[in-house]
């Protein structure tokens, strides 16, 4: 089982729908947890952290369920602009800190 | 000067020849990354450095070679690489190796390619 774990994609979706990720990670013991952002042949940006109570960002919304060993990313009223990998980032303490990537979720939003 | 700054963008190089990458961060981190980012898989971690340290080193194979002379720089030698060597390859750094609150700040990174 891959440590961090995405559904590639891509999603297509019109503007102005909601589309969500989900992103399933392998160890329990995960600690912190994070959305980046990554357009086409660019560095990834922090997109939002994700707390165990859920956070909220503008349209974002990230949730993260320690239980089932997931953690979703909802969007809303998709912009044209929000086409772009979605990476889910997952930190962990074994040998030494990780911070583990997943391969992404590919979103293309069209007019 | 902002951020994390990495040269070049592009490169170019053959098998036999060696090269530099630079990574600069104006941002007061205690640590610094080097990822690689090949088509269609994860970020792979390359190498950790915290307060001019190495304290991690994926496997990486010693044709890839880094050196960190102070807190805000960052170098990835490479010599006799091979063609799968081409990717992307993304300097990071963050505040403190072992908290990583905010995640990490990423260079816009050096496309290489290998011929």
């Amino acid at each position: 089982r891959k440590e961090v774990e995405q559904d590639p994609g891509p999603f297509n979706v019109p503007e102005g729908a909601t589309v969500a990720f989900n992103c399933t990670y392998s160890n329990s013991a995960s600690q912190s947890f994070f959305w980046y952002r990554q357009d086409c042949r660019k560095e990834p940006k922090l997109l939002m952290s994700v707390y165990s109570s859920g956070n909220e960002d503008g349209r974002f919304t990230a949730q993260l369920n320690r239980a089932s060993q997931y953690i979703s990313l909802l969007i809303r009223d998709s912009k044209l602009s929000d086409s772009a990998t979605y990476l889910c980032v997952v930190t962990w303490m074994d040998s030494s800190y990780k911070l583990i990537f997943g391969s992404g979720t590919r979103l293309l939003v069209r007019p | 000067e902002t951020g994390v700054t990495q040269t070049p963008r592009h490169l170019v190089m053959g098998m036999t020849n060696k090269k530099s990458l630079k990574c600069e961060q104006h941002l007061g981190h205690n640590a610094m990354y080097w990822y690689k980012q090949s088509a269609k898989k994860p970020l792979e971690l390359m190498f950790v450095y915290s307060l001019e340290e190495r304290v991690e080193n994926n496997s990486v194979p010693s044709r890839f070679s880094p050196e960190c002379p102070n807190s805000s720089h960052l170098f990835l030698h490479l010599h006799t690489l091979q063609p799968e060597d081409s990717a992307l390859y993304l300097c990071a750094s963050s505040q403190d190796h072992s908290q990583v609150t905010y995640g990490y700040t990423f260079g816009s990174g050096t496309r290489l390619t290998v011929v």
